[in-house]
């Protein structure tokens, strides 16, 4: 059964700062790995989809990476700005995490 | 294009009585999922479908039933509606599973009393 765990669940960080953002899954045996965000009471915009077999995808000043033989993903987020906070949610396959709240403090 | 679409958005209902979320795609997507999300559990797969006529259950399956006579649309019922169905109830849709992007609806926020 899959599993999937995001850390650190909150996050508050200055304007203009990078940050990482983690994902970790207990079966490597995925399709893919999406990223995605999440507005108080709205729904879930995808952010960047990574297919099994593929490493790394990249849209804009966001970078998300797979390593499928750790369990793990991460979503790098360059140059914050307040815009940037919401929750970030990973989802492997048909399982998601519990999300990320990130707050970017002008 | 519209995307997923939900309907309704809010809901309120006394125990025991039923109702139907409907969830419609644009896309001539196979796949559609019905999700719900509570405070810090994240999304819980309710029932998904591979296809026209076509449903699975996912991981919290008790409780709702589903039905997939168009492609198009994708319902999910409450025969008997308990305090614990309290949540934001998702769908999405996707072309196929393996390797391809999950689109979701705006949600549907249903309250039990």
């Amino acid at each position: 059964k899959q599993e999937v765990t995001q850390i650190p669940a909150a996050l508050s960080v200055p304007e203009g700062e990078n940050l990482v953002l983690n994902c970790s899954f207990t079966d490597s045996a995925i399709y893919n790995l999406q990223w995605f965000r999440q507005d108080p009471g709205k729904g879930l915009t995808s952010l960047l989809l990574i297919q099994s077999s593929q490493r790394e995808q990249t849209s804009g000043r966001l970078n998300a990476s797979l390593d499928k033989s750790s369990g793990r993903s991460t979503l790098y987020i360059a140059a914050s700005q307040p815009g940037d906070s919401a929750t970030y949610l990973c989802g492997a396959d048909m399982r998601f995490g519990a999300g990320t709240r990130l707050t970017v403090k002008p | 294009n519209a995307g997923v679409t939900q309907t309704p958005k809010f809901r309120v209902l006394k125990t025991g009585q039923s109702m139907t979320l409907l969830c419609a795609q644009d896309m001539n997507h196979e796949y559609m999922y019905w999700y719900r999300q509570d405070p810090g559990m994240g999304l819980r797969l309710i029932h998904y479908s591979v296809g026209e006529g076509t449903t699975a259950k996912g991981e919290v399956p008790d409780g709702y039933n589903v039905s997939r006579l168009k492609k198009q649309n994708f319902l999910l019922g409450l025969e008997s509606a308990a305090p614990s169905q309290t949540s934001v109830y998702f769908c999405a849709s996707s072309y196929w599973e393996g390797g391809d992007e999950q689109f979701f609806g705006p949600g549907t926020r249903l309250t039990v009393l």
